[in-house]
């Protein structure tokens, strides 16, 4: 039973567009929301995160907006760019749990 | 070193074998984190460390699965008997402080693959 999903397992972007991805969760104990990047043969890299008391979040090209209610959080780059390209990976936390709890990543493929 | 690196990177046994995977968190870090990823799959978590006690083990799928931080500062991870289903990467990360909101940062992982 997934708490944490990602429901498009692909997305395609022209170069300079907007890229959208999109992650839900169940778990309204979670209060921490996290996007991680990750390229093949690497670790993932921490990108951007959330606390649960905001609903925006902006860094450079990168912003995360949260939808509490609707338990929705999405992460837009703007302008995309080729080096985007790579897996991204919601994941959330709760309470005193240390640990991070994943979706299951989109493939993010920017073209020229 | 400086980030987070884990050995070997690739491991091929065969069903039945034991193997042991090494994590090398950043110097310092007080928390140490493992987590397993199957193929299409989001890493889930297994296991996790404050210095060389472990707090948390509800991950582990079996206890077939152990693991260690005798010193507070390299872990490994042992699996034991292994099977097919073992099959993943094995990825360590590390955070400074205990807090649960310390970013956590990710070793390249070891690819295991159980013939």
């Amino acid at each position: 039973d997934q708490q944490v999903k990602q429901n498009s397992p692909s997305l395609s972007v022209q170069e300079g567009r907007i890229s959208i991805l999109n992650c839900d969760y169940t778990n309204s104990m979670f209060d921490y929301f996290l996007w991680y990047k990750k390229y093949p043969a690497e670790g993932p890299t921490f990108l951007i995160s959330i606390s649960s008391i905001k609903d925006k979040n902006e860094d450079g090209r990168f912003t995360v907006f949260l939808n509490k209610s609707a338990k929705h959080l999405s992460l837009h780059i703007v302008p995309s760019q080729p080096g985007d390209s790579a897996v991204y990976f919601c994941a959330a936390k709760g309470g005193s749990q240390g640990n991070l709890i994943f979706g299951k990543g989109t493939k993010l493929s920017v073209k020229p | 070193g400086a980030g987070v690196s884990q050995s070997p990177r690739y491991k091929v046994a065969k069903r039945g074998q034991d193997v042991a995977l090494r994590c090398d968190p950043i110097s310092g870090h007080v928390s140490l984190f493992w987590y397993q990823q199957a193929l299409g799959q989001g890493p889930e978590f297994l296991t996790y460390f404050q210095n060389e006690a472990q707090l948390d083990k509800s991950g582990l799928p079996s206890d077939r699965f152990f693991a260690e931080r005798p010193e507070g500062s390299v872990s490994t991870l042992k699996i034991q008997r292994t099977q097919q289903e073992d099959s993943a990467v094995y990825l360590c990360a590390s955070s400074l402080g205990q807090s649960a909101y310390n970013e956590q940062f990710f070793g390249p992982g070891t690819r295991l693959t159980v013939l």
